[in-house]
């Protein structure tokens, strides 16, 4: 079984930076790859931020970024602003000698004090 | 410019089958690696399966394999998720995304972009 561990909620005030943890475990020794973060406001659909782990696709404010360390991939906001508070997904696709399969994250609500 | 248009709202009885469509404008959608992603009320995104452009077959979530079924039509360049034998936990916002695969020199990177606007599925129960 492969998995994304994700914090159910991380908050700060405007102004401030907050991170978002993204940490792989599998039991089943999978190949991790192509680590994205997505932002989804409530009604919407989906929206790549950061993709191949720090990548940021045009128009996506460079308040936003991305690292990864070990088994753990991160999603950085710096400044954060009102229309910062939304979900945060991340997604890696994972091969193993069985199958391959995108995993999703179970999505981080930020919150704007 | 690649944009998606998925179809409209659907409410099914617990049992029965569904056939979400999304039409691709801007690109072939054979020349495109169509995945569907499905989100239930107030839950995360869960990967349901697309079409792999490194392996080039059609892959299936395990949980979904055998109920659901990936397709396209070249002539409306239309891609379509049909999910069968509907449970009441079905009930969800299913969408379309593109699985877009770059790879310069034999390093590659893969990413969604752009998705679907999402078309609500409810199943009675």
């Amino acid at each position: 079984q492969s998995a994304l561990t994700q914090p159910a909620s991380v908050s700060g005030s405007p102004g401030q930076s907050i991170t978002i943890s993204c940490t792989e475990t599998s039991s089943d020794l999978g190949d991790y790859n192509y680590v994205s973060w997505y932002q989804q406001h409530p009604g919407t659909a989906p929206k790549l931020i950061i993709f191949d782990v720090s990548n940021r696709p045009s128009g996506v404010s460079d308040r936003f970024s991305g690292s990864k360390s070990g088994n753990t991939a991160s999603l950085t906001i710096s400044g954060l602003q009102s229309e910062d508070e939304a979900d945060y997904f991340c997604t890696s696709y994972i091969s193993t000698t069985a199958t391959t399969t995108w995993v999703f994250g179970g999505g981080t609500k930020v919150t704007v004090l | 410019q690649v944009q998606m248009v998925q179809s409209g709202a659907e409410v099914k009885d617990s049992g029965a089958s569904v056939k979400v469509s999304c039409k691709v404008s801007g690109y072939s959608v054979s020349e495109l690696s169509i995945h569907w992603v499905r989100q239930a009320p107030g839950k995360g995104l869960e990967w349901m399966g697309g079409f792999d452009p490194e392996d080039g077959v059609t892959v299936y979530s395990r949980d979904l394999k055998g109920r659901l079924s990936l397709t396209e039509d070249t002539s409306t360049n239309t891609a379509y998720m049909e999910l069968s034998t509907l449970r009441f936990e079905d009930t969800a916002v299913y969408y379309c995304a593109r699985d877009r695969l770059h790879c310069t020199n034999g390093v590659c990177i893969r990413y969604f972009d752009p998705w679907g606007q999402g078309t609500l599925v409810t199943v009675s129960s």
